[in-house]
């Protein structure tokens, strides 16, 4: 069954304190992984798709990386305003299958 | 500002009302979608529109009926909808259905008394 997981499903940290989401995915023929950012009362937000595995992208304080089995979300150095949920998607053929989120709140 | 936007913002309705959902999309996209966010569960693809035309319907209830009239407009018609139909409704755009990046609206949050 085509299915994507994330965890952890909450996060905090203080200020500062780098670390990492995960997103696991079991899809046949994977054409993407994608990150969205979704703050509250707001639609989710594109951040990155992923091919291949060993492809990193990075945008500020974000990196996404992906192998065969799962991505991860890194995030160095989070301020704040980095506090909002974190969606993960895989895409295969036209069909996207999304996780429930990572909520990650950034204590100043 | 993503470029899509959705009226009304906020939703409240019994379960014998009829209502409508409004998406309207600012950038010339080609391909619309209808997503419902409930709590702790996958965003879940409803209703796919590809030049105006619908392509994709996953096994939404009849209570549930879209409306595209031209590609920059969708729509979605509520009647007798049952309380656990209460969610964030969705909409989204992309250049072409085989698209990628797409472009969400802010949503409009649904309560069903």
């Amino acid at each position: 069954e085509d299915q994507v997981t994330q965890s952890p499903e909450a996060l905090r940290l203080q200020e500062g304190e780098s670390s990492s989401l995960n997103c696991s995915y079991t899809v046949s023929g994977l054409r993407g992984l994608f990150w969205y950012r979704q703050d509250p009362g707001k639609g989710p937000e594109f951040l990155f798709t992923l091919y291949s595995a060993g492809e990193e992208k990075e945008k500020e304080r974000l990196k996404a990386t992906l192998t065969k089995k799962e991505s991860f979300l890194h995030i160095t150095a989070p301020k704040p305003e980095d506090s909002a949920t974190y969606l993960c998607a895989a895409r295969t053929g036209n069909q996207f299958y999304f996780g429930t989120g990572t909520s990650l709140t950034v204590i100043p | 500002e993503t470029g899509v936007t959705q009226t009304p913002r906020h939703l409240v309705m019994g379960m014998t009302n009829k209502k409508s959902l409004k998406c309207e999309q600012h950038l010339g996209h080609n391909a619309m979608y209808w997503y419902k966010q409930s709590a702790k569960k996958p965003l879940e693809l409803m209703f796919v529109y590809n030049f105006k035309e619908q392509t994709e319907n996953n096994s939404v209830p009849s209570r549930f009926s879209p409306e595209c009239p031209n590609s920059s407009h969708l729509f979605l018609h509520l009647h007798t909808l049952q309380p656990e139909d209460s969610a964030l409704y969705l909409c989204a755009s992309s250049q072409y259905r085989t698209d990628n990046e797409q472009f969400f609206g802010p949503g409009t949050r649904l309560t069903v008394l």
